[in-house]
């Protein structure tokens, strides 16, 4: 069956990075898209990017652009979303999902990782 | 960005009711709108996409419709693991922005 497992919880200091793994099984990996998004505490949902696991191509959040870093690496059915700069509004529980339809379809998700960002 | 809003923001309703929400979207976005279900502490959940299109799995009693700037998603017969947020979500230009939610109790 589909899977993605992602990677513990994190906590950082503001300035810093963090890097969420998200491992696949169950499906061609090269087939299907990676997406990211991202759920501060208490609020809604914000998509961070996306990334073809085909091809490498990605199209990241323009407000975000800057300090997020999306890879696969195929041999392992991985793939990392890695975030700079972090701030405390980076707080949240970040998610990734296959995704098709260049992106614009996501079906299984991660079971989410809690990012805290405090000093 | 495309603005969408969601309306209501909740609702209260009972097992059996006939439920809808409304997805409006800043600017034209044809029909690509998704919709997800989200329980508290797990991941989304594709309910529909391209505004109609019944996600594998998914029971029939959810019917999405719309297009443009106006979009529904609509509960036949509430049943009691449908009390949940719900989201829509427009994939039409990047970045594909979400709704605020609607939260669905009983």
């Amino acid at each position: 069956q589909v899977q993605l497992v992602q990677s513990g919880a994190e906590v950082k200091k503001p300035g810093a990075s963090v890097k969420v793994s998200c491992k696949a099984s169950g499906y061609s990996f090269t087939t299907y898209g990676v997406t990211w998004v991202r759920q501060a505490p208490g609020q809604g949902l914000q998509w961070m990017g996306h990334i073809s696991t085909h091809n490498g191509d990605k199209n990241y959040a323009q407000r975000l652009q800057d300090r997020i870093i999306m890879t696969t690496d195929t041999s392992t059915m991985t793939a990392y979303m890695e975030l700079r700069s972090l701030r405390s509004d980076d707080t949240a529980v970040y998610y990734c999902a296959r995704d098709f339809r260049g992106g614009r379809v996501t079906d299984y998700w991660g079971q989410g990782t809690l990012v805290t960002v405090s000093s | 960005d495309i603005q969408m809003t969601q309306s209501p923001s909740s609702l209260s309703a009972s097992v059996g009711d006939r439920v809808t929400i409304t997805c409006r979207a800043g600017q034209n976005i044809g029909s690509f709108l998704n919709w997800y279900q989200q329980k508290p502490g797990k991941a989304p959940n594709l309910l529909m996409y391209t505004a109609s299109t019944l996600q594998s799995g998914v029971p029939s009693r959810f019917s999405g419709g719309g297009a443009g700037t106006e979009f529904t998603l609509t509960i036949s017969s509430l049943q009691p693991e449908d009390f949940a947020t719900y989201y829509c979500q427009q994939t039409y230009s990047s970045p594909f922005t979400f709704g605020p939610g609607t939260k669905v109790t009983i």
